[in-house]
């Protein structure tokens, strides 16, 4: 069955750190893989996406996640996080015709 | 250009009466696809609309769970005679013929039901 997990429900970190949430997948074909950002009371915003190529993607807000196929994972990377990275982050499995599968989410908390 | 639109953003509702959630896809995008968040959860896809057609529904349940993209005008799902259980975020995405892959997000309804 197509699954998605993040096993990280939840993750604090002091304002300057770096943070790498982390991200499994159950598939069966070769995946698209998402990461999408949502604030309190907001909606989903696209922070990045893998669908071929190069397995380290870059995306908005100074995000990045690399691709591994040997492990299953799509780990979402960020260098140095500000207080206005604390929100909900969601990690995505779906092709080109159909439904995304979420997992449930890691709530990223930002210490000044 | 304007993102995908949902209203209303908050709707509260007693059991036993309808609930109407409306999205309207990005311009010239020509596939809808709903979403539900339960507290404390991730997103659980519902169904799945080209225009005029619905391709996927098996994330909806089987009674009182209704959706629509007519040719002209948004989308809509419809919750007959809502229960507690209803009470979640719906959230619609849609997505352009050239890029199906990726969806782009509303900001979401937020349905309670009393």
């Amino acid at each position: 069955a197509q699954s998605v997990t993040q096993p990280d429900i939840h993750i604090t970190v002091s304002e300057g750190a770096s943070l790498e949430l982390r991200c499994n997948y159950s598939y069966g074909a070769t995946p698209y893989l998402f990461w999408y950002v949502q604030s309190p009371g907001q909606g989903l915003q696209l922070l990045l996406k893998y669908f071929s190529g190069d397995t380290l993607v870059q995306g908005i807000k100074g995000f990045e996640a690399e691709f591994k196929r040997s492990q299953s994972s799509f780990n979402l990377r960020k260098p140095s996080v500000h207080w206005s990275d604390a929100a909900e982050y969601f990690c995505a499995v779906g092709s080109n015709t159909d439904k995304l599968i979420f997992g449930t989410g890691t709530r990223l908390q930002v210490f000044p | 250009n304007a993102g995908v639109m949902q209203n209303p953003r908050h709707l509260v509702r007693r059991r036993g009466q309808e609930a109407r959630l409306r999205c309207s896809p990005v311009k010239g995008h020509s596939h809808v696809y709903w979403y539900r968040q339960l507290p404390e959860e991730g997103l659980k896809f519902m169904v799945y609309l080209q225009k005029e057609n619905i391709i996927d529904e098996s994330g909806m349940p089987k009674e009182r769970f209704s959706a629509e993209f007519p040719k002209e005008g948004p989308s809509i799902l419809r919750i007959q005679q809502v229960v507690r259980g209803d009470s979640a975020a719906y959230f619609c995405a849609s997505s352009p013929d050239f890029l199906r892959e990726t969806q782009y997000f509303g900001p979401g309804t937020r349905l309670l039901v009393l």
